[in-house]
């Protein structure tokens, strides 16, 4: 059974750090890893998706980078702001079976002034 | 705008009582999918159905039913039979074909006393 699990748990940064959150997932048969924002009583936000053949992803300020054989992801984020407080999810599609997403618990990340 | 939408954003009802949620998207999406969310525990799968007039059981479907009578429509019954109802509720959608990130609405807090 796929476990997604994301260290640490909440982390609390000054302005303009830049910053690595972590992901990992102990059966690496997987066809994507997703990382999503969420705020605070809202639904969640795609940031990136990398496909299972693919090392890294970008997005403006945001990189993401996959090693399926070692079963870890990172979020990097760049000249972090207050506006990137939020909280940070991993998501993982396993292949061979319902093809369902299994996310990890989250990182709360708050950015501050 | 495209995007997902559900109805009501806060539920209150009675223990004993059915209660529906409602999600619509207007996305094309074929695929749409019920989460629920507690503090601590990260998402949880309730049902997901991939075609019109077909759904699966999730991780925690006990307690639920779904309907998907329409590709945009995918209502979520939350029945007497459910232990502990209070929780968010999250739905969202994908296309089926490739590697088709996840879009979610913005939740429906359910408090049932």
């Amino acid at each position: 059974k796929q476990e997604v699990t994301q260290i640490p748990a909440a982390l609390s940064v000054p302005e303009g750090e830049n910053l690595v959150l972590n992901c990992s997932f102990t059966d690496s048969a997987i066809y994507n890893l997703q990382w999503f924002r969420q705020d605070p009583g809202k639904g969640l936000t795609s940031l990136l998706l990398i496909q299972s053949s693919q090392r890294e992803q970008t997005s403006g300020r945001l990189n993401a980078s996959l090693d399926k054989s070692s079963g870890r992801s990172t979020l990097y984020i760049a000249a972090s702001q207050p506006g990137d407080s939020a909280t940070y999810l991993c998501a993982v599609l396993t292949q061979g079976g319902s093809e369902k997403l299994v996310f990890g618990k989250g990182t709360k990340l708050t950015v501050n002034p | 705008d495209g995007g997902i939408t559900q109805s009501p954003k806060y539920l209150f009802r009675k223990e004993g009582q059915n209660v529906t949620l409602s999600c619509e998207q207007n996305l094309n999406h074929d695929a749409m999918y019920w989460y629920r969310q507690d503090p601590g525990q990260g998402l949880r799968l309730i049902y997901y159905s991939q075609i019109v007039n077909d759904f699966q059981k999730g991780d925690i479907a006990e307690g639920y039913s779904v309907s998907r009578e329409k590709k945009e429509s995918f209502p979520l019954t939350v029945t007497s039979a459910q232990k502990n109802p209070t929780a968010f509720y999250l739905c969202a959608s994908s296309f089926l074909v490739g590697n088709s990130p996840l879009h979610f609405g913005n939740g429906t807090r359910l408090t049932v006393t």
